[in-house]
C-alpha cells in the first residue's frame, strides 16, 4: 500500500488565489512526521513545512499552511495569495517512527502547480 | 545556508560501467540519503546513512552500493550500469532526528546508453 498518496497530478490556480494540495497517508505508527518540498523546473528539491503528529496546532510559514486532520490522515498543503514563482512540483512526504534516529521520508508522487497570470 | 553539492549535474554513461555519483556536505550533518526520481513515481529511497561507515538498504538498493568513508561525503556507485538505471538522482541531507528536514542537492541527471 501506498504510504502517501497525492491523487492530483495537476492542478491550476488564478495569481493572487489560494490553492489546497491534497495528501493523504498510511501508518499504523503513533509518532511521525509530514513534510512538504517544493521542486521548481531548475530540478532541487526545496523544504516548505512540518507538521509533527503530536503538535497541536497546524504549521504555518509565510504563505504556506499545513491543514492537518488526523483521523483523516490527511496533511494538506495550503498556500495563499499565489505568485507566479509558485509553479512548480509539489511532494508531500512523511517519516515514520519516533523523533530519534535516522529519518528517511517516504514520498508522493508529487503535484504540478501551475499558477496563471 | 545548507549546501549539499553532487559532483555533476548531467552525466552520460554506457552500460556495464561502473558509476561514481559524489555528494558532499557541508553543515556537519550525520544523514545522508540517495534518492531516484523518475515521472510519476516520485523519489525513492535507494540507500542512506546515519553515521561514518554505516549504511542502510532503502527500497531499492539493488544494483547499487554506498560508501561513506568521511562524515561530509555520500557515494553512490552502480556496480554495471544498465539502461533502467537511466533516470535523476537526487542526494540529501540532515541532522539526527525525526523533526529534521532534509536538504537536497540539484540533482544529477544519469543516461545509460
Amino acid at each position: 500500500a501506498q504510504k502517501i498518496t497525492q491523487t492530483q497530478p495537476g492542478m491550476f490556480v488564478q495569481e493572487k488565489e489560494a490553492v489546497t494540495l491534497d495528501c493523504t497517508y498510511d501508518t499504523s505508527d503513533q509518532s511521525y512526521g509530514l513534510f512538504w518540498y517544493k521542486q521548481p523546473s531548475s530540478g532541487e528539491m526545496i523544504f516548505l513545512i512540518y507538521q509533527g503528529s503530536y503538535d497541536e496546532q497546524n504549521a504555518t510559514e509565510g504563505r504556506y499552511s499545513l491543514n492537518f486532520q488526523k483521523a483523516r490522515k490527511s496533511a494538506n498543503l495550503v498556500i495563499s495569495a499565489s505568485q507566479l514563482g509558485d509553479s512548480a512540483m509539489y511532494f508531500c512526504a512523511m517519516r515514520e517512527g519516533g523523533q530519534t534516529g535516522a529519518n528517511n521520508l517516504f514520498f508522493g508522487t508529487g503535484t504540478r502547480l501551475t499558477v496563471i497570470p | 545556508d545548507v549546501k549539499v553539492t553532487q559532483s555533476s549535474r548531467y552525466l552520460v554513461k554506457r552500460t556495464g560501467e561502473k558509476v561514481f555519483l559524489e555528494c558532499v556536505q557541508d553543515m556537519d550533518h550525520e544523514n545522508m540519503f540517495w534518492y531516484r526520481q523518475d515521472p510519476g513515481l516520485g523519489l525513492r529511497l535507494i540507500y542512506f546513512s546515519y553515521d561514518v561507515k554505516m549504511k542502510e538498504k532503502g527500497d531499492i538498493p539493488e544494483g547499487y552500493s554506498v560508501s561513506r568513508e568521511k562524515k561530509e561525503r555520500f557515494s553512490l556507485i552502480l556496480e554495471s550500469a544498465s539502461t533502467n538505471q537511466t533516470s535523476m538522482y537526487l542526494c540529501a541531507s540532515s541532522l539526527f532526528g525525526g523533526n529534521q528536514p532534509q536538504h537536497f542537492g540539484d540533482g544529477t541527471r544519469l543516461s545509460i546508453l
